[in-house]
C-alpha cells in the first residue's frame, strides 16, 4: 500500500530563508507525487507534480522538488520565503491505480518577519 | 474552465441529526469525484470515490454514505451524525483513469457536531 511520512508537523523561517518541507513515500508501483498547499479554510491547490522524466520538478510560486528514487524522498524547496508562503503543505502519492491520492498528514509553515 | 462547488460552506449539527454535503463540477464529463475529510492533526483521509453514476468505492467503514445521482454531482451523507464526525469534508474530481491522479478540489466544507 501506498504511504506518506511528512518530517515535521510545524516548520518555522524567517522571511528571506531558505524553505525546506519533508516528505518520504512508499508505493508499490513507479509512483507519482504530489505538493498541495492549503491557506485557512480553503482547498487544496496543486503546487506541482512528478510523474515520469526529469526528477527536478518546478511548480507554481517558486516551489520546486526533486524525485529521490534511492532515497525515497520528494522533498519541497523555495530558495527565499515569502510572507505569502505561510500554509499547510501536504505531500501525497497516487495509489497503484492511479485513481486515488494517499496524502501525509501536513506540515504547517510558520514565516516570521 | 472547470469548476468545483461545495454546499453548505459551514454548518452546525446536533448529534443524531441528518448530513447532507453536496459538490457539483462543472466543465467537464465523466469525472472521477472524491470525498475527503479533514480532522486536525490527522493529514486529509480519503472517505470515498466514485467512477461514474451509481459506483461508489468506500474506503473507510464508518457512518457516512455517498451518492452520485448525476454525472457531476456527488453527495455525502449520514442518517445520524456523531460528535467524531466533526471535520472539514473537501471535495475532489480528477480526470478519468490514467491521468496521474492530480485532485482538484472544492473550497470545503466546514461540519461541527455537538
Amino acid at each position: 500500500a501506498q504511504s506518506v511520512t511528512q518530517l515535521g508537523s510545524h516548520v518555522s523561517v524567517s522571511e528571506g530563508a531558505l524553505v525546506l518541507l519533508r516528505c518520504n513515500y512508499s508505493s508499490s508501483v513507479p509512483p507519482y507525487l504530489f505538493w498541495y498547499v492549503q491557506y485557512p479554510n480553503q482547498g487544496l491547490q496543486l503546487l506541482l507534480k512528478y510523474t515520469t522524466g526529469a526528477t527536478l520538478v518546478k511548480g507554481i510560486n517558486g516551489f520546486e522538488a526533486e524525485f529521490k528514487k534511492s532515497e525515497t524522498s520528494f522533498h519541497l524547496t523555495k530558495p527565499s520565503a515569502h510572507m505569502s508562503d505561510a500554509a499547510e503543505y501536504f505531500c501525497a502519492v497516487a495509489s497503484s491505480g492511479y485513481s486515488t491520492l494517499t496524502f501525509g498528514k501536513g506540515t504547517m509553515l510558520l514565516v516570521s518577519p | 474552465s472547470q469548476t468545483i462547488h461545495q454546499w453548505p460552506a459551514t454548518l452546525v449539527q446536533p448529534v443524531g441529526s441528518p448530513l447532507s454535503l453536496e459538490c457539483t463540477v462543472e466543465g467537464t464529463s465523466n469525472p472521477n469525484l472524491y470525498w475527503y475529510r479533514q480532522a486536525a492533526g490527522r493529514g486529509l483521509q480519503l472517505l470515498f470515490y466514485s467512477v461514474g453514476i451509481g459506483q461508489i468505492s468506500s474506503e473507510v467503514p464508518q457512518n457516512l454514505s455517498a451518492s452520485r445521482p448525476q454525472d457531476r454531482q456527488f453527495i455525502l451523507s449520514s442518517k445520524k451524525l456523531l460528535l467524531s464526525d466533526s471535520g472539514f469534508y473537501l471535495c475532489a474530481w480528477s480526470v478519468q483513469w490514467g491521468q496521474a491522479g492530480e485532485l482538484f478540489f472544492g473550497e470545503g466544507s466546514r461540519l461541527t457536531v455537538l
